[in-house]
């Protein structure tokens, strides 16, 4: 089935440096993936959609300025989170659309801890 | 605008019930629905999708069922165990379009 890896699994920054976290289809080609912002005990939030090759699309009020997302190729987007504060932490997921059966498939997820 | 709702919040059953969670969409206009689960701390792991010309479709003790007309979806596991205990999470989509997801279930299975 269709697989989506995501790196690192854990992170913990001080304030002030920046985050990078990688998305990967193993197996299929994504021109779209899509990422969120979950805290505890909610459901997901979307923040942006990831074009390859293009800009991404963010979420109103999601600033585009400190999530820098790049999708340079078919297979791996990766979120930048800059200058991060405490107020960053949280868990991001990313996600990509396979063909029929398989539909969203979603990556493991990164925990960020500013401190 | 699309919002989905799941009910209950929150569920515990002891092991072997069957039961099933509701899902509830307010545009019927929708792609496909999927279904998730969502361990603590972890990402989501893909159920079931079932594609919008479809009535429902299953996997292992797993069956969920799709009524567009009425908005509707739901999740039945068949004999529950201890390991099925996580949150369920019910999304629509458009094609090509972005998840909206319903806020989950919260399912424990008691020894």
């Amino acid at each position: 089935g269709a697989v989506v890896s995501q790196h690192p699994s854990w992170v913990i920054c001080k304030s002030g440096t920046s985050v990078k976290i990688e998305c990967r289809s193993l197996d299929f080609q994504a021109t779209t993936m899509f990422w969120y912002r979950q805290f505890p005990k909610q459901s997901l939030m979307l923040m942006a959609t990831s074009n390859e090759g293009s800009k991404a699309t963010y979420e109103q009020g999601v600033e585009k300025d400190k999530f820098l997302i790049n999708h340079a190729s078919l297979t791996l987007s990766t979120l930048t989170v800059t200058s991060a504060h405490p107020e960053d932490s949280s868990f991001y997921i990313c996600s990509a659309l396979d063909r029929p059966p398989y539909g969203y498939t979603f990556g493991s997820g990164t925990r960020l801890t500013v401190v | 605008k699309q919002e989905v709702t799941q009910i209950p919040a929150a569920l515990s059953v002891p092991e072997g019930e069957n039961l099933v969670l509701n899902c509830s969409f307010t545009d019927s206009a929708i792609y496909n629905l999927q279904w998730f689960r969502q361990d603590p701390g972890k990402g989501l792991t893909s159920l079931l999708l079932i594609q919008s010309s479809q009535r429902e479709q299953t996997s292992g003790r797993l069956n969920a069922s799709l009524d567009k007309s009425s908005g509707r979806s739901t999740l039945y596991i068949a004999a529950s165990q201890p390991g099925d205990s996580a949150t369920y999470l019910c999304a629509v989509y458009n094609q090509g379009g972005k998840l909206i997801f319903g806020q989950g279930t919260e399912l424990s299975v008691k020894p």
